[in-house]
Formats: C-alpha cells, structure tokens, sequence
C-alpha cells in the first residue's frame, strides 16, 4: 500500500502554464526528496528538504521550486512550463538514514 | 563525493537463468547499501539492505552482500521469472551527515518465458 501520493499521474499541458506537482506523505518522516527521471531510467536528484521550512537544491539544475510548510506536504512548482521539462518526476520521503519511499510518480508533457 | 557504479542493461536472460548485477561503490566511510526495484509504471521500492560489511540482505529470492573490501553489493538470483523483469537501483547513503542517498544509473532486467 502507498503511504506517499503523488497527484496527478499524468499531466499533459501546453508552454507557459504554471504547474504545481502534489507530493504527500503519512508516515511522519523528516527529509523528502524530488527527482527528474529521464527516459534512460537515471534518477537526477532536483530538490530535497530536511524539516519543515528546509529546502536544497540538489545535484541537477531545475527551473522549479518547491515548498516545506507541513512535514507531510512537499509540492513541486513550475511557474512557466517548457517543453525541456517534460519528464517523470519521482517523490521521495525518508527518516533519518533509513531507505527511501518513493511515489509512484507524475510523467508530465509539456507541449 | 560518493558514487555507485552499477552495469549497463538491458540485461536479458530465460526464465530459471540465473542473475547478477554488479555494483560497486565509492564513499568515504561506511554507507549503508541498498538495492531498489522499479516496476513499469510505478516508483522505486526497497528490494533489500545491508548497513555493515559481510552482511546479507535478502528478499523475494535476491541477495546481496556488502563486501567492504571490494566495495561491492552485487545483485543474484538463483532463478529469475518473468514477473522479475523491472528495472535495479544499487544506491548507498552515507552514515551520518547529510543522509543523502547516492544512486546507480540504473539496470533493466528483461527475463524471456
């Protein structure tokens, strides 16, 4: 069963429009994560948070934003989508050193 | 910095073959090392872990062990099925500090009936 949700699984959406990507969590865990996962599988980390009202930028480049308000609430924004952002974007949340749990992620289409 | 070098797919084998991914390591201390599978369609889940040297993770027929002094955690399985056909993350997160998981680039299993 999923205890982290990811809304919407599949946006296809034209240049221009602002996109926020819902990323949810219910297992009270500290640090939650975004990825860029490209077409060859490599999962690029994009953004990462340790606690409410932290957040990092992570190893790849990204034009997004993201927001730490709630422990449980980690969403994604593209204020103005471009086609290069057309990919799959995972979620992720973890306690402490433990293994990740994962989203089932949201594939966006920027037309 | 860290980093997990995993081997290229796709790796394609028959039904009851037998299967090895390799892995291997850099890291500055003593990670913890994970293996993640991914289905089509869905995200990563935990496949198993092992967080000191000489110990075996095990799950669903795959094992793997951390080997400190070749820096490995190479994936087998006596017999693969079909349903075992996904894609395999060989990732570690570093003990202490940032807990920031480094991960391969990923290896697709493709089993044949």
């Amino acid at each position: 069963e999923a205890d982290i949700y990811q809304t919407p699984r599949y946006l296809v959406i034209g240049t221009g429009k602002k996109i926020t990507l819902e990323c949810s969590q219910t297992m009270g865990h500290d640090k939650m994560y975004w990825y860029q996962q490209d077409p060859g599988m490599e999962l690029h980390l994009i953004h990462y948070s340790y606690g409410v009202n932290s957040t990092e930028k992570g190893d790849l480049s990204s034009e997004s934003t993201v927001s730490r308000i709630r422990t449980e609430h980690f969403p994604l924004t593209l204020e103005s989508a471009r086609p290069s952002h057309t990919s799959q974007y995972l979620c992720a949340s973890s306690f402490g050193g433990q293994p990740q749990h994962f989203g089932d992620g949201t594939r966006l289409s920027i037309l | 910095g860290d980093s997990v070098t995993q081997m290229e797919g796709p790796v394609t084998l028959s039904e009851e073959a037998f299967l090895t991914i390799n892995c291997t390591y850099t890291a500055t201390g003593y990670p913890s090392l994970f293996w993640y599978v991914q289905y089509p369609g869905e995200g990563l889940q935990l496949l198993l872990k092992a967080t000191k040297a000489d110990d075996k993770g095990s799950n669903k027929g795959f094992e793997a062990t951390y080997r400190k002094e070749t820096t490995s955690f190479h994936l087998e399985k006596g017999s693969v099925q079909v349903s075992d056909s996904a894609v395999y993350f060989c990732a570690l997160t570093p003990r202490g500090g940032s807990y920031i998981p480094t991960f391969g680039r990923g290896t697709s299993l493709i089993v044949h009936p």
